[in-house]
C-alpha cells in the first residue's frame, strides 16, 4: 500500500534563504507527483505536476525533482519570501484516479 | 484558468440535519472529488466520480452520498449530520486524459452542532 511521508512537519528560516521540502513515497509505480500550495483556512493550489517520466519541472522561484527509483521528491523554493508561508502538501498518483497525500510541511519564511 | 467552486465557504448546521455541499467545474473536466480535511489526519478521500452518474467511494464513505447528475456538478450529501462530520470539505476536479492535474475548490468550513 502506497504511503507517502514528508518531512519535517514544520520548518521555519528567514527571509531570502533557499529552502528544500521533502517527499518520500513508498511504491515506486506511481503516474505522476504533484506539490500544492495551502493557506491557512483555503484550499489547495496546485503548484507542480511531475510526470513519472520527467525527472524535474520548473515554475518561478520553485523546482520540483523527482526520483522514483529511490521513492522521492523535493521541492525547491528559491529565495523566499513571507509570501512563500503556507502548507505545502505533495501526492502521488497511482493506477487509478485517486491521491495519495502527505502530512504536508507548515513553512514559516520570518522577514 | 480551471475554477472549481464551492456553493459556501461556512455553513452551520444542528445534528441530524440533510446537508447538501455543492461543487461546479467549468473546465469540462470528467473526474470531480469530495475530500474532507481533519488536523492530524490530512485529507481523506470521501467519494469520487469519473463520469455522469458514475460514482466510487474512496476511504471514508460512511454517513455521505454524492449525486453526479451533471458533468459540471458534484454534490455532497451528510444524509443526517453528526457533530464527527464537523470538518473542511474540499472539492477537487481533473481530466481523465493528460496529465489528470488536481484542481481544487476554496473549501466548505462544516460546523455541525
Amino acid at each position: 500500500k502506497q504511503e507517502v511521508t514528508q518531512i519535517p512537519a514544520a520548518l521555519s528560516v528567514p527571509e531570502g534563504e533557499n529552502l528544500v521540502l521533502n517527499c518520500s513515497f513508498t511504491d515506486s509505480a506511481i503516474y505522476n507527483l504533484q506539490w500544492f500550495r495551502q493557506d491557512p483556512g483555503k484550499g489547495l493550489t496546485s503548484l507542480l505536476l511531475i510526470q513519472s517520466s520527467q525527472r524535474e519541472q520548473t515554475s518561478g522561484r520553485l523546482n520540483a525533482s523527482l526520483d522514483k527509483s529511490s521513492g522521492r521528491s523535493t521541492l525547491y523554493i528559491a529565495a523566499s519570501q513571507p509570501g512563500d508561508s503556507a502548507t505545502y502538501l505533495c501526492a502521488v498518483r497511482g493506477r487509478g484516479y485517486q491521491l495519495i497525500w502527505g502530512a504536508g510541511t507548515k513553512l514559516i519564511i520570518k522577514p | 484558468d480551471v475554477k472549481v467552486t464551492q456553493s459556501s465557504r461556512y455553513l452551520v448546521k444542528r445534528t441530524g440535519e440533510k446537508v447538501f455541499l455543492e461543487c461546479v467545474q467549468d473546465m469540462d473536466h470528467e473526474n470531480m472529488f469530495w475530500y474532507r480535511q481533519d488536523p492530524g489526519l490530512g485529507l481523506r478521500l470521501i467519494y469520487f466520480s469519473y463520469d455522469v452518474k458514475m460514482k466510487e467511494k474512496g476511504d471514508i464513505p460512511e454517513g455521505y452520498s454524492v449525486s453526479r447528475e451533471k458533468k459540471e456538478r458534484f454534490s455532497l450529501i451528510l444524509e443526517s449530520a453528526s457533530t464527527n462530520q464537523t470538518s473542511m470539505y474540499l472539492c477537487a476536479s481533473s481530466r481523465t486524459s493528460g496529465n489528470n492535474e488536481q484542481f481544487f475548490g476554496p473549501g466548505t468550513r462544516l460546523t455541525v452542532l
